[in-house]
C-alpha cells in the first residue's frame, strides 16, 4: 500500500508487560515520528527519526519508553514495565516536505 | 512551553452555514501551521497548511493566518454532514527537527 502502516490496530496487554508497536512507513520518507493521544488529548510528540541522525527523543515520557528504526525504514516503539497511564493510542507518522501523513495507529489498553 | 490553544467545543453549525474554527499559538516564531482532521476511531487527515500571513483556500476550504496575533483559523464554506469531526490545529516548532505541536482540537458538528 501506499500510506503509513501500524500494527498491531489495538492490543490489550497486563499492567507489568512489555509491549512493542510497529510501523511501516511511506516508501521514500526520510522522516519519521511517534505520537500518543490519550483519550481527550491532543496529539503529544514522543520521538522522531530523521535518515541517520541521531533520534530526538525528548518527548518521551519516561525511560520505559524506547524506539529504533532499522535501516532507515520500519520503526518499533517498545514500552516496558506497561501502566494503565500507557493506555492511548500510538500514532506514527512520516514526512515528506512540510507535510505528516499518519498511519492509522495502534490502539494500546493495559489492564 | 510551547501551546496550541482550540475552544474543544462542540461548535454546532447548520449543514450550509460557515464553520470558523480557530487556534491561537504561543511560540512566536512558528513558521508552519496545519490544519488536520480526524473522524471518531481514525488517524488525522490533513486538510490545509499555510505559512505565510493572509488567506490560503482550497475549495470549500479557507485557512487565514495572522503570525502578529498568533491565530489562525480554519473556514468551512457550505458545511456537509460529512465534515463533522474533530479539528487538529498544529503548529512547527521552530526549532526541533518539524515536529508538531498539536491543539486539542474542536469538535464540529454539521446538522442537516
Amino acid at each position: 500500500g501506499a500510506g503509513v502502516s501500524q500494527s498491531p490496530s489495538n492490543k490489550v496487554t497486563e499492567k507489568g508487560k512489555d509491549v512493542e508497536l510497529r510501523c511501516d512507513p511511506i516508501s521514500g520518507h526520510t522522516a519519521l515520528y511517534w505520537y500518543r493521544q490519550s483519550l481527550g488529548q491532543g496529539l503529544e510528540f514522543l520521538i522522531y527519526f530523521q535518515g541517520n541522525s541521531a533520534p530526538d527523543k525528548s518527548g518521551l515520557p519516561s525511560d520505559r519508553f524506547s524506539a529504533e528504526r532499522t535501516g532507515g525504514s520500519v520503526s518499533t516503539l517498545t514500552i516496558q514495565r506497561t501502566q494503565q497511564e500507557d493506555s492511548a493510542v500510538y500514532l506514527c507518522a512520516t514526512r515528506l516536505q512540510e507535510t505528516q501523513y499518519f498511519g492509522p495507529g495502534t490502539r494500546l489498553l493495559v489492564l | 512551553q510551547k501551546e496550541v490553544e482550540q475552544n474543544s467545543g462542540p461548535l454546532s453549525v447548520p449543514e450550509g452555514a460557515i464553520a470558523s474554527l480557530n487556534c491561537t499559538y504561543s511560540d512566536r516564531v512558528s513558521q508552519s501551521f496545519f490544519w488536520y482532521r480526524q473522524y471518531s476511531g481514525k488517524s488525522p487527515e490533513l486538510i490545509m497548511s499555510i505559512y505565510s500571513n493572509g488567506d490560503k483556500e482550497d475549495g470549500r476550504f479557507t485557512a487565514q493566518l495572522n503570525k502578529a496575533s498568533q491565530y489562525v483559523s480554519l473556514l468551512i464554506r457550505d458545511s456537509q454532514p460529512s465534515d463533522s469531526a474533530t479539528y487538529l490545529c498544529a503548529v512547527k516548532y521552530s526549532n526541533s527537527g518539524y515536529a508538531l505541536n498539536f491543539g486539542k482540537g474542536t469538535s464540529l458538528l454539521v446538522t442537516p
